[in-house]
């Protein structure tokens, strides 16, 4: 079956520091990977998606993400940490299947940051 | 344009109760998909409509229900609640028919909370 890991629940980091927040997936296709950032009380933003193509996709906010295919892995990265990303970040495959499309999720992994 | 809107925002029932949440897509979307997010967990997925036909159905019992209307905006409904049917519920949208790639689109969901 689909699934998608977030192996790290939570994670603390300081501002200005640099982050990799991990995704791994089991889909038998290629997959359509996505990152959603959720704020306490919101509902989901899309931070970038991956379709096909370059391997590695560039965000909104600085944010990038790899594709490795060999690893089943997307991680998401940011140069520099800025308070304002403190937030759960979610990693996501779509999975297409007769007419449907829906989306699986990580459990997702809360980002504390530092002053 | 407005995004995804959602209402209530926020909903306290007792058990045994029915509840209706409902959710307009952002204009031009003619699909609407339901998840359900329990605290801590990932958003899990429970309907999704297209041109006002169920087009996908999750792992959920039949107490939940859905529909999409005409305007393509779309009620979830949950009959006879329990304890866990407490969670948010997130709409999304997306313009295009579920098996193409097209991005879902998330509103800010509704806070159920079952007594």
């Amino acid at each position: 079956a689909q699934s998608v890991t977030q192996p790290d629940i939570h994670i603390t980091v300081s501002e200005g520091a640099s982050l990799e927040l991990r995704c791994n997936y089991s889909y038998g296709a290629t997959p359509y990977l996505f990152w959603y950032v959720q704020s306490p009380g919101q509902g989901l933003q899309l931070l970038l998606k991956y379709f096909s193509g370059d391997t590695l996709v560039q965000g909104i906010k600085g944010f990038e993400a790899e594709f490795k295919r060999s690893q089943s892995s997307f991680n998401l990265r940011k140069p520099s940490v800025h308070w304002s990303d403190a937030a759960e970040y979610f990693c996501a495959v779509v999975v297409y299947g007769g007419s449907q499309g829906n989306l699986i999720f990580g459990k997702g992994t809360k980002l504390s940051v530092k002053p | 344009d407005a995004g995804v809107t959602q209402s209530p925002t926020h909903l306290i029932k007792t058990r045994g109760q029915h509840v209706t949440l409902r959710c307009s897509p952002i204009s031009g979307h003619k699909s609407v998909s339901w998840y359900q997010q329990v605290l801590g967990q990932g958003p899990q997925f429970i309907f999704q409509y297209y041109e006002k036909e169920e087009r996908g159905r999750g792992n959920f019992p039949d107490r939940f229900s859905a529909r999409q209307f005409p305007n393509y905006s779309s009620e979830l409904n949950v009959n006879a609640l329990l304890l866990g049917d407490s969670a948010l519920y997130l709409c999304a949208s997306s313009a295009g028919p579920p098996s193409t790639k097209n991005i879902q689109y998330f509103g800010a969901g509704t806070r159920l909370s079952v007594l």
